[in-house]
């Protein structure tokens, strides 16, 4: 079965540079999660979307937007990069009527600032 | 204070034997709480999803168990694989949050031969 599409993968960058992270979701889920996880750290709620539209805004920072496009791909930009914005970031996507909308997540996109 | 609780923080048994991983709660009102498995380096998956008039579920050798009434959850682990080592996550949401979820402090898990 398909599942959430993350690129790329691995991403590194160095402080004060943009970055731009892709998520594809499963076929048919409209509603985008994005989460940002530190080392040792449970993943934080940035922001996420449905039919193309913000739909709730966690701890994203005034330097990250993100945006849903037509075919419900999502992206994630980030941009004057600090070191302390190394983390792994995750995408969720679910259906929205789906069963109690279960999260489905991507494998994630690992970030390094230096 | 986190508002998802998890213990113990890590856990090491040996191949073969069983576990118990516990979870307490918070975050009110509650919609459903789940339970991820997340391998390093990897995203979360799914292992069960209760709502609040479960009391128990089962995936294979996953048992969760929920009361609501106490906001406790306990995910027992039989005949426990190398493969099950891994951190575990409580993960509980909140209804009409449009589905945020409030993520546990997780318990890492290594089972050795």
């Amino acid at each position: 079965a398909a599942g959430v599409i993350q690129s790329p993968r691995h991403l590194i960058k160095e402080k004060r540079e943009t970055a731009t992270l892709k998520c594809y979701p499963i076929p048919r889920h409209d509603t985008v999660y994005w989460y940002q996880q530190g080392p040792g750290q449970d993943p934080q709620f940035l922001i996420s979307f449905y039919e193309k539209m913000q739909s709730d805004k966690g701890s994203i920072p005034d330097r990250f937007s993100a945006q849903q496009f037509s075919d419900y791909h999502s992206e994630l930009n980030m941009s004057s990069l600090e070191l302390g914005d190394s983390a792994l970031y995750f995408c969720a996507s679910s259906p929205s009527g789906g069963r109690d909308n279960e999260q489905f997540f991507g494998p994630g996109t690992r970030l390094t600032v230096l | 204070k986190n508002q998802v609780e998890q213990s113990p923080q890590s856990l090491i048994i040996l191949e073969g034997k069983n576990c118990t991983l516990q979870c307490n709660y918070t975050v009110s009102p509650f919609s459903n709480l789940r339970w991820y498995k997340q391998d390093t380096g990897r995203g979360p998956v799914s292992l069960t999803i209760m709502t609040f008039s479960e009391n128990t579920k089962s995936n294979g050798r996953y048992t969760a168990t929920l009361d609501a009434d106490t906001k406790q959850s306990s995910l027992h682990i039989t005949a426990s694989q190398l493969s099950d080592s891994a951190s575990y996550i409580c993960v509980v949401s909140a209804p009409k949050s449009f589905q945020k979820l409030v993520f546990g402090t997780g318990t890492r898990l290594l089972v050795s031969p």
